[in-house]
């Protein structure tokens, strides 16, 4: 079955701080997705990540790949209160079809 | 402005009765989407479609239809839609090729009484 497992699933974290979301997955996939979606809002496309090694950054947030190891990570920089959301990655593994992980909900704390 | 649209976007209706979401996307892109969210489960594909009346079934799509008869549209079908398909639907488009990097409307939510 393919899955795409996303840790942790919620994450209350103080202003300022570092964390990182991880997003591990079980099928060969050379690209992956990441979003950001507010509470009531559409999902907002922040990163994609296109092969082995990529890694982009975007302010406070950088997303890097790991294919071999079937893993993406999403870290946050000293975080602001405006980066509270849910974050979700997903994969497209070739057949056409994304899958999605459960979301990691994000609340940042002043 | 690139958009993609969806209509309506609440709904509240009773078992059995036959609905539709419209979704329509003005970027000329030939790849079109749906997706279920629920809560703890993420998103899920209903089905996609690579083209004009070219469409495949996704992760969950029973109790739905869809069909592409214009690029631009892709409506969901809900024939005889039950409690269980009560959920907020998204609609996301994108052109077909690297990095197939998906838009997606403002989203649908459903309810079934």
């Amino acid at each position: 079955e393919l899955k795409v497992e996303q840790n942790p699933l919620f994450l209350s974290m103080q202003e300022g701080k570092n964390y990182t979301i991880y997003c591990n997955y079980s099928t060969t996939s050379d690209r992956l997705y990441w979003y950001r979606q507010d509470p009531g809002k559409s999902l907002e496309s922040l990163f994609v990540l296109l092969s082995n090694g990529a890694v982009k950054q975007e302010g406070r947030l950088m997303a890097s790949l790991d294919t071999k190891a079937r893993l993406s990570t999403l870290h946050i920089t000293a975080a602001v209160h405006d980066l509270s959301a849910t974050y979700f990655c997903a994969v497209f593994p070739g057949t056409y079809k994304y899958i999605f992980g459960t979301g990691t909900r994000l609340k940042v704390l002043a | 402005e690139a958009q993609v649209t969806q209509n309506p976007r609440y709904l509240i209706t009773v078992t059995g009765k036959k609905l539709t979401v419209t979704c329509s996307q003005n970027m000329n892109h030939e790849y079109m989407s749906w997706y279920r969210q629920d809560p703890g489960l993420g998103l899920r594909q209903i089905y996609y479609s690579m083209n004009v009346e070219v469409t495949d079934k996704g992760d969950v799509p029973e109790g739905y239809k869809v069909s592409r008869k214009e690029k631009r549209n892709f409506p969901l079908i809900l024939e005889s839609p039950s409690p269980n398909q009560t959920s907020l639907y998204f609609c996301a488009s994108s052109f077909v090729g690297s990095p197939y990097e998906q838009y997606f409307g403002p989203g649908t939510r459903l309810t079934v009484t």
